[in-house]
């Protein structure tokens, strides 16, 4: 089983459509969580952490699941923008970092 | 304030040969990383370097070197390049959140490898 696992997609939705992503992780250790939103052809760049609470931040919505070890990204009102590989990040201690292999969002007008 | 920088962008390589992989960072980050991307594969970490003068092995160490010169710059090395080194190389400079909170990793624009 891999440490980070996500649902690769694509998705494909249109304009407007609400979305959701999950991904699991195998480490009940893992300490920090994020997701990474990478373009096409491009660096991966940080979109968000991610908390036991949840946390908002415009139109997207990160929460973790510790008990059931994942954690989620939620994009409400898709934008033709939007459209890239979503990466699930966890970290812990001792410089250990696992990057999901990525969901692709394809959103259509 | 350029970030993080990769030079070159692409390289095509025969197998045998050597190349160094350069990449600096302005933002006067303690730590450094290299990663390689390959299709379905996510990244994975090569090597780190948690402060100037240090490194360490990350997940896929074999068939790399790195150098850590300075707090700026972090070389990666492929001293005999082979076909399955074919990828995608990034650096990141890491910005550490205070209190253990978490951290921000900022990435070079990558390095595009084939190796023949």
């Amino acid at each position: 089983r891999k440490e980070v696992e996500q649902d690769p997609g694509p998705f494909n939705v249109p304009e407007g459509a609400t979305v959701a992503f999950n991904c699991t992780y195998s480490n009940s250790a893992s300490q920090s969580f994020f997701w990474y939103r990478q373009d096409c052809r491009k660096e991966p760049k940080l979109l968000m952490s991610v908390y036991s609470s949840g946390n908002e931040d415009g139109r997207f919505t990160a929460q973790l699941n510790r008990a059931s070890q994942y954690i989620s990204l939620l994009i409400r009102d898709s934008k033709l923008s939007d459209s890239a590989t979503y990466l699930c990040v966890v970290t812990w201690g001792g410089f250990k970092t696992i990057f999901g292999a990525g969901t692709r969002l394809f959103v259509k007008a | 304030n350029a970030g993080v920088t990769q030079t070159p962008k692409f390289q095509v390589l025969k197998t045998g040969q050597s190349m160094t992989l350069q990449c600096a960072q302005d933002m006067n980050h303690n730590s450094m990383y290299w990663y390689r991307q390959d299709p379905g594969m996510g990244l994975r970490l090569i090597y780190y370097s948690a402060s100037e003068g240090t490194t360490d092995k990350g997940e896929v160490p074999n068939g790399y070197n790195v150098s850590r010169l300075n707090k700026r710059e972090f070389s990666l090395r492929l001293e005999s390049a082979a076909p399955s080194q074919t990828s995608v190389y990034f650096c990141a400079s890491i910005e550490v959140w205070g209190q253990g909170s978490g951290e921000t990793q900022y990435f070079g624009p990558g390095t595009r490898l084939l190796v023949l």
